[in-house]
């Protein structure tokens, strides 16, 4: 149980087009999802979090605008990177928070990988 | 604010030896501690975590870790390393009400 996807895996896209992401719960409600941001060789770092049907919290220095954040129902999320440069290429990594969790537990995707040419 | 830190970004061990990753975590209420695995362009496996029940924590892949408050310390070994343990290592932080803060991760190289 417990599982998270994400899609596509690997995306790689023109200067000035815009990408989604998305983040799916598959076996679980999750009333909160997160978007990390993780560099080469760097450990992960929070952009936002979402709360189903509500607007994302982003966190400071994530510019809102340019990461557009949906977290339309209980099971999916998206993030989409509007008008994306080549220093919005990374590795893009969401998790979730499950309904009821005791422990604020978050069960993460395997990630996207986005490469802007 | 609760934070992490692990002592060493790359660690090197031989095939056999004991794995020994540290990690330190500063938190001002009782703290939940992970330990994550991550090979490379994949997402992060959760390797075991500490949720106040028994000290000493089992994870998957022969890995265990202990949680010493007096020490603050939460360290992930493994008594004998094997090659498919090569990748990125994250000790992860969080508490009631707050979001997950992470170390900044060690590299475990295992030499043949």
């Amino acid at each position: 149980g417990a599982v998270v996807s994400q899609h596509p895996s690997r995306v790689i896209c023109k200067s000035g087009t815009s990408v989604k992401i998305e983040c799916r719960s598959l076996d679980f409600q999750a009333t909160t999802m997160f978007w990390y941001r993780q560099f080469p060789k760097k450990s992960l770092m929070l952009m936002a979090t979402s709360n189903e049907g509500s607007k994302a919290t982003y966190e400071q220095g994530v510019e809102k605008d340019k990461f557009l954040i949906n977290h339309a129902s209980l099971t999916l999320s998206t993030l989409t990177v509007t008008s994306a440069h080549p220093e919005d290429s990374s590795f893009y990594i969401c998790s979730a928070r499950a309904r009821g969790s005791t422990y604020n537990e978050q069960f993460f995707g395997p990630g996207t990988r986005l490469t802007v040419l | 604010a609760q934070s992490v830190t692990q002592l060493g970004s790359h660690v090197s061990v031989s095939e056999g030896a004991l794995v020994l990753l540290r990690c330190n975590y500063s938190s001002s209420v009782p703290p939940y501690l992970f330990w994550y695995v991550q090979y490379p362009n994949q997402g992060l496996q959760l390797l075991l975590k500490y949720t106040s029940a028994a000290t000493l924590v089992k994870g998957i892949n022969g890995f265990e870790a202990e949680f010493k408050k007096s020490e603050t310390s939460f360290h992930l070994t493994k008594p004998s390393a094997h090659m498919s343990d090569a990748a990125e290592y994250f000790c992860a932080v969080i508490t009631y009400g707050q979001n997950f803060v992470f170390g900044p991760g060690t590299r475990l190289s295992v030499l043949p």
